[in-house]
Formats: C-alpha cells, structure tokens, sequence
C-alpha cells in the first residue's frame, strides 16, 4: 500500500545537538516529498520540498532535507537545534501522475528540545 | 503578501447542528484545499477547489461540503455534526497550476469542537 512512514513518534535532544528526523516513502514512482513544521494550536509551515534534481535540499531556519532514492527516504537535518525548534514535525508527499495535488502525510514526530 | 487566512478560529458546537468554516486564500492562489487533523487519524484531505469547482475529493462522507467563490475564497460546510467531527480544519492555497504540483501555503486554522 501507498504510505508515508515517519517511525520515530516522539524525539528529545539537548539545544545546540544536531536533529535527523526520518521519513520513508511506499510509492511507485518517487513523489514530490516536503517537509511541514506545526508549533503548538498553529498552522502548518513548509520547511523545504523536493521535486527533483539536487538530492541535498536547503530549506528555512537551518533545515535541510536529503533524497534517497534507493533506501525511499527523506529524512530532514540540522546541525544545531534552537530551542524554538520544538514543534511536531510532518513529511508529506504528492504521489506523481495522478492528477492531483493533495498531500498525504504522515503521522508526524514531536521535537521536544531540553535546555 | 498576507498569508492564509481562517475563520472563525475556535467554535465549540453541538451533535446536530451544521457549522461553516471561511478560508481566504494567499492573493493570486486560485486553489484552496481543506484538511482535517485529528489525534488518532492525523492530517487527511478533505478536498480541493479550484476555480469554483471541486477538483479533486478525499474519503469523506456526503456531510462535509465546500465551495469556492469567484474571488477564490472557499467555504466548507460540516452538517448533522457528530462528536468525532471535532478536529483542527486546515486550508491551504496554491497557485493551482493545472496538471502541475505547486507548493500548498496553510493557514492557522479552525479549531471546531463538537459537544
């Protein structure tokens, strides 16, 4: 089945730590993939999106993506966690050829940043 | 360029009754997609207009409904409301760029709560 995997529910790490959050995709074709950051009873934030070329992608506040074509993955980085990064954390993808543009998104990681 | 915009942003309901939610979309964008986010089901789409018609529809029952006015605002509609209905119900606005996959831009959201 078609399905968006973030595995890790829930991470913590200590300010200035460096972040990876994992996120693996089952689709046939590689979809369009972006990562979203929601802070507590707010909206969703695009970080960064990937449609293709360049498999290291730079997005806002220090994040970074990269593609995996052979492993399905997108897991989202950065070097040096503030303490204004913990929020919950969606990837999300748009399956190619269907005609649409509705994200699926997966169940999300909560960042929790300890001082 | 002012963002995506929702309305109201909290409303607190009862099983029976129908509620309407406004989203305004991002100057220029002519798509609005609606989702719904839950604890237990996560982030699902509802559905998307574009040009006042309904492009493109996830799996939700015949209660919820929407629309799009001429100047891209969207509206959707929730009757009969029942307690699993309470949810955070996003919009989000692209430029709708047909048969192409353009970014989605979300707004802050509408917190219904059905008692």
């Amino acid at each position: 089945a078609q399905s968006v995997t973030q595995p890790d529910i829930h991470i913590t790490v200590s300010e200035g730590a460096s972040l990876e959050l994992r996120c693996n995709y089952s689709y046939g074709a590689t979809p369009y993939l972006f990562w979203y950051v929601q802070s507590p009873g707010q909206g969703l934030q695009l970080l960064l999106k990937y449609f293709s070329g360049d498999t290291l992608v730079q997005g806002i506040k220090g994040f970074e993506a990269e593609f995996k074509r052979s492993q399905s993955s997108f897991n989202l980085r950065k070097p040096s966690v503030h303490w204004s990064d913990a929020a919950e954390y969606f990837c999300a993808v748009v399956p190619l050829q269907t005609g649409a543009n509705n994200l699926f998104f997966g169940t999300g990681t909560r960042l929790t940043v300890i001082p | 360029k002012a963002g995506v915009t929702q309305t109201p942003r909290y409303l607190i309901k009862t099983r029976g009754q129908q509620v309407t939610l406004s989203c305004s979309p991002i100057s220029g964008h002519r798509s609005v997609s609606w989702y719904q986010q839950t604890p237990g089901q996560g982030l699902q789409f509802l559905f998307e207009y574009f040009s006042e018609t309904q492009r493109n529809k996830g799996n939700f029952p015949g209660r919820f409904s929407g629309r799009q006015f001429s100047n891209s605002r969207s509206e959707m509609n929730v009757s009969t409301l029942e307690l699993g209905d309470s949810a955070l119900y996003l919009c989000a606005s692209s430029l709708g760029l047909a048969g192409i996959t353009d970014t989605q831009y979300f707004g802050p959201g509408t917190r219904l709560t059905v008692l």
